[in-house]
């Protein structure tokens, strides 16, 4: 299985705060990587698919980089609804695994 | 709309055996695969296994195989995780996800159903 790795695994934040999440792969994945937002007591929502692209509806703060083993997701001007947990997921190999999640607090 | 609605919470002892299902709706359910995740409390998601309702074809996670079975039955557009002997290990919130045939990432994802085991 190709392993996920988030980093950090948890981090404070102040309203307005430009944050960089980093996910690494075990292996190259191209640009096979999504990341998802989950906010306490719901399901998971996806916010940007291959690597870089905004899903329909996400805000455009919200943005993607990286290709083969290393990924990073941006938010840039954090706004109170960011707060969250994110996780990427690998789609070049089954099975489709996730990083263990970032945990995004207010400062 | 599409969407994904999931069974509701489910409480069970250990040994007990247990079938969840997920129903899709607004889309054309045999055209897209319907994958199942797994969160333990507190903890991050888990990629189990997923299934093409068209022509019933299923992948497994080598963490998961043997120890669920996952099936659909298309003519009620609804997938199903199922469990055969529960354990306390398998408490959880399980979720339904629709994956395209062509890409491959989850989108929506179902509203999640607790499955509770405890004697």
């Amino acid at each position: 299985d190709i392993q996920m790795t988030q980093s950090p695994s948890s981090l404070s934040a102040s309203v307005g705060d430009r944050v960089t999440i980093t996910c690494r792969a075990s292996q190259s994945i191209s640009s096979y990587l999504h990341w998802y937002q989950q906010k306490p007591g719901k399901a998971p929502k996806l916010l940007i698919y291959a690597a870089s692209s905004l899903q329909s509806g996400v805000p455009s703060r919200f943005s993607g980089s990286g290709s083969g083993t290393d990924f990073t997701l941006t938010i840039s001007g954090l706004q109170p609804e960011d707060f969250a947990t994110y996780s990427c997921q690998q789609s070049y190999s089954l099975p489709y695994t996730f990083g263990q999640g970032t945990k995004l607090e207010i400062k | 709309e599409v969407q994904l609605v999931q069974s509701g919470a489910e409480v069970k002892k250990p040994g007990e055996s247990l079938k969840i299902s997920c129903k899709g709706s607004g889309y054309s359910f045999t055209s897209y695969w319907i994958g199942w995740v797994r969160q333990m409390p507190g903890k991050g998601l888990e990629w189990m296994g997923i299934i093409y309702p068209g022509d019933s074809d299923t992948r497994y996670s080598p963490s998961f195989q043997g120890q669920v079975t996952i099936s659909a039955d298309k003519s009620i557009s609804t997938a199903y995780l199922q469990w055969s002997s529960l354990e306390a290990s398998d408490t959880a919130m399980y979720y339904c996800a629709r994956q395209s045939a062509t890409t491959s990432w989850f989108d929506p994802w179902g509203q999640g159903t607790l499955v509770t085991v405890s004697s």
